[in-house]
Parts: C-alpha cells; structure tokens; sequence
C-alpha cells in the first residue's frame, strides 16, 4: 500500500521558536496534502488543505500566518509552526491524497508529536 | 451544516462481537471509511464503502445504507488488541473528508 511519512515524529522545542514538520508521499503522487491536529482525547481536527504548487486553504479558525504550509512537489509538503506557543501542542498528522484509480484514498503518516515548553 | 453521529464510547468482552455505527448528513456522498486508531497512533484505514451493503475483511466487516445515511463497522472475536478508537469518515461532493469524534472502543477480559 501507500506510505506516507512524516519527520520528525516527536519534537520539543522552546517557546517563541518555530517547528518544521516534513510530509512526504513515498510511493505516490499527491497532489492534494491534509494536514490534521489532534488533542488528547479529541478526534481529528483538519488545520489545511494543501495542493501542488498553490496555497494552501485553512480551515475556519486557523491562523495561516502561524502555521505555514509549503507544497512543493508533488512529493512533499511541510507545516511550519512559527512562534511555538505551549497551546500549539499537540500531535499533527498529514495526509496524502493518491489521485489514481477510482477511491481517491487518503493516507495517513505516522504523526508528529509537538511539545512547546 | 454537514454532521457525522457515533457513539463516545463502547465497552465488550475479548472473544464477543461489537457493532459501532456511524450516521451522516453531508453535502454529497462519495464514499464512507472506517479508520482505527490507536492512542498515540496515526489512523489506519480499516474500510470503504461506496455503495449499499456489507464489505467483509476478516473479523471486520462494514455496511452501508446511504438512504438511510448509515453505517456501521461489526467486529467479530474481539482480540484485546481492538481496543482503540474507531472513526467514521465521508467523503463529501468536494472529495473532502467529513469527520465523526470516533468511537472509543475498550476491551475487557
């Protein structure tokens, strides 16, 4: 199947500093990246939706200047999270979006953990 | 508005069989998937389903009734191992992934 990763997986890092977190499709094009965020006990909560070459669009609430996603290739996109706040912990996961054959599957990559102290 | 409904929380026995559904009202269908997630895990994909019936893969298995907006995922000879969330998910007329909360799922001995 296909493989999505993600680096790094955990990541701490202090106040006031920005977070680089890589999104790559292994064995795929993507031309469409997600990029989720998850609290504790929550269910996912989709942050942009990210498409080759263009900008990304953010969802209702999410601040793009703080969170900047880059999608460069078809390949890899990134997050960053600039001026880390402790709130902005949390586990990020992203997704990539396979467009050949019929089902138009996501999938998954392992996740990053951020802890901002 | 675009909803998905499932349960916050199951609990069965190791060996027995659970049904965990999931109901919808989206903008558009283009299909329902079943993910499980462990704690601290990214979510795997369990199932698809696109059209009306039961998609069988093992001890899971998957239904769907879209004039009802309703699914539900039946895991049989419960392992202790199921125990993680399960994640209904439509995908909307946008190809866009519409969430449910999950269903945390607990195993007991």
């Amino acid at each position: 199947g296909a493989v999505v990763s993600q680096h790094p997986s955990r990541v701490i890092c202090k106040s006031g500093t920005s977070v680089k977190i890589e999104c790559r499709s292994l064995d795929f094009q993507a031309t469409t990246m997600f990029w989720y965020r998850q609290f504790p006990k929550q269910s996912l909560m989709l942050m942009a939706t990210s498409n080759e070459g263009s900008k990304a669009t953010y969802e209702q609430g999410v601040e793009k200047d703080k969170f900047l996603i880059n999608h460069a290739s078809l390949t890899l996109s990134t997050l960053t999270v600039t001026s880390a706040h402790p709130e902005d912990s949390s586990f990020y996961i992203c997704s990539a979006r396979d467009i050949t054959g019929d089902s138009y599957e996501q999938y998954f990559g392992p996740g990053t953990r951020l802890t901002v102290t | 508005g675009q909803n998905i409904d499932q349960p916050t929380e199951m609990t069965a026995t190791e060996g027995a069989i659970v049904q965990i559904n999931c109901t919808y009202q989206t903008s558009g269908f283009n299909g329902l998937f079943w993910y499980q997630q462990h704690a601290g895990e990214a979510p795997t994909f369990l199932s698809y389903n696109v059209l009306d019936g039961l998609e069988e893969k093992g001890r899971f298995s998957s239904f769907l009734s879209r004039s009802k907006g309703y699914s539900y995922l039946l895991l049989k000879e419960l392992q202790m191992k199921d125990s993680a969330s399960y994640l209904c998910a439509v995908r909307d007329r946008d190809y866009q992934l519409i969430w449910g909360a999950g269903t945390k799922l607990i195993i007991k001995p």
